[in-house]
C-alpha cells in the first residue's frame, strides 16, 4: 500500500472550514483514499473515500488531485466535535491489503 | 454507536497472564478485524475473520490467536502477556470481506502490570 504523509496538527476556527491535506505520491491506479477519524480514544470513524473524482457526503468533501499524488478532506463547517486525530489512508483491493492507519493530523477545533 | 460492542471494557492483569477479549460484530456484518493500538505503535491491523475464516494478517504476535465463532462474534486471546502489550485492542465489522466502512467497536484496554 502506498505511504501517506499528513500535517502532524492543524487548529481550526468553530465554523470555519477545515482543510486537511494528505500526500500519497506513490499511490498507484488502482488504490482508493480513505479518510477516518478518531475522538479521543473511541473507535475509529469512517468518512470518506474515493478514487480519483471528488467526493461529497453529509460529513465531508473529498478533493483529490488530478495526478491523484495528494488529496484534502474538507470539513464544511466545523465544530467542536470535530477535534479529532484524521487519519489519510491509501488501500488497494488485491487480497491481504488491509487499512494501515499512520499517526494522522490532529486537529483542534477552537472556539 | 457503531453498533459492534467489546467486552471488557478495561482489563488489568499482570505478566505471564492470558486474557480474551470478546468482539460482536454489528448484526448482519460478516467481517471482523481486529486491531491494537499502542503509545509507541499507534492503530496497528492485527487480523481479520470473514464468515468464521481467516481472511487476513496484519502485524499479530504469535502469543496472540483470534477466532470467529459461528454466531459470528470474535474472541482475541493474549497469551504470556508483557508490559508492551498495554494497550486498546479496538474490533471493527463490515459486511464484506472488502468493506470500504468498517465500524469500529469502543476497544477493551488492557494493561499489563
Amino acid at each position: 500500500d502506498a505511504k501517506t504523509t499528513q500535517p502532524p496538527s492543524m487548529d481550526c476556527a468553530e465554523g470555519r472550514a477545515a482543510n486537511l491535506p494528505c500526500n500519497h505520491s506513490t499511490i498507484s491506479g488502482n488504490e482508493y483514499v480513505y479518510w477516518y477519524r478518531q475522538i479521543h480514544s473511541q473507535g475509529p470513524q469512517y468518512i470518506i473515500h474515493g478514487l480519483k473524482n471528488n467526493e461529497t457526503n453529509e460529513m465531508a468533501s473529498l478533493i483529490i488531485t488530478e495526478d491523484r499524488k495528494s488529496s484534502t478532506l474538507i470539513l464544511p463547517h466545523a465544530t467542536l466535535r470535530d477535534t479529532a486525530v484524521y487519519y489519510c489512508i491509501v488501500r488497494g483491493y488485491n487480497y491481504g491489503q488491509n487499512f494501515v492507519f499512520g499517526p494522522g493530523t490532529r486537529l483542534s477545533v477552537l472556539p | 454507536d457503531s453498533g459492534v460492542t467489546q467486552t471488557p471494557k478495561h482489563l488489568i492483569t499482570a505478566t505471564g497472564q492470558r486474557v480474551t477479549l470478546r468482539c460482536s460484530p454489528r448484526s448482519g456484518d460478516l467481517s471482523v478485524y481486529w486491531y491494537q493500538q499502542s503509545l509507541d505503535q499507534g492503530l496497528q491491523f492485527l487480523i481479520q475473520y470473514y464468515n468464521g475464516e481467516e481472511r487476513a494478517k496484519g502485524n499479530i504476535l504469535e502469543r496472540f490467536s483470534a477466532q470467529q465463532f459461528p454466531d459470528l462474534h470474535s474472541e482475541l486471546n493474549l497469551s504470556s502477556l508483557e508490559l508492551g502489550d498495554s494497550a486498546l485492542y479496538f474490533c471493527a465489522s463490515s459486511v464484506r470481506a472488502r468493506s470500504d466502512e468498517q465500524y469500529f467497536g469502543p476497544g477493551t484496554r488492557l494493561t499489563v502490570t
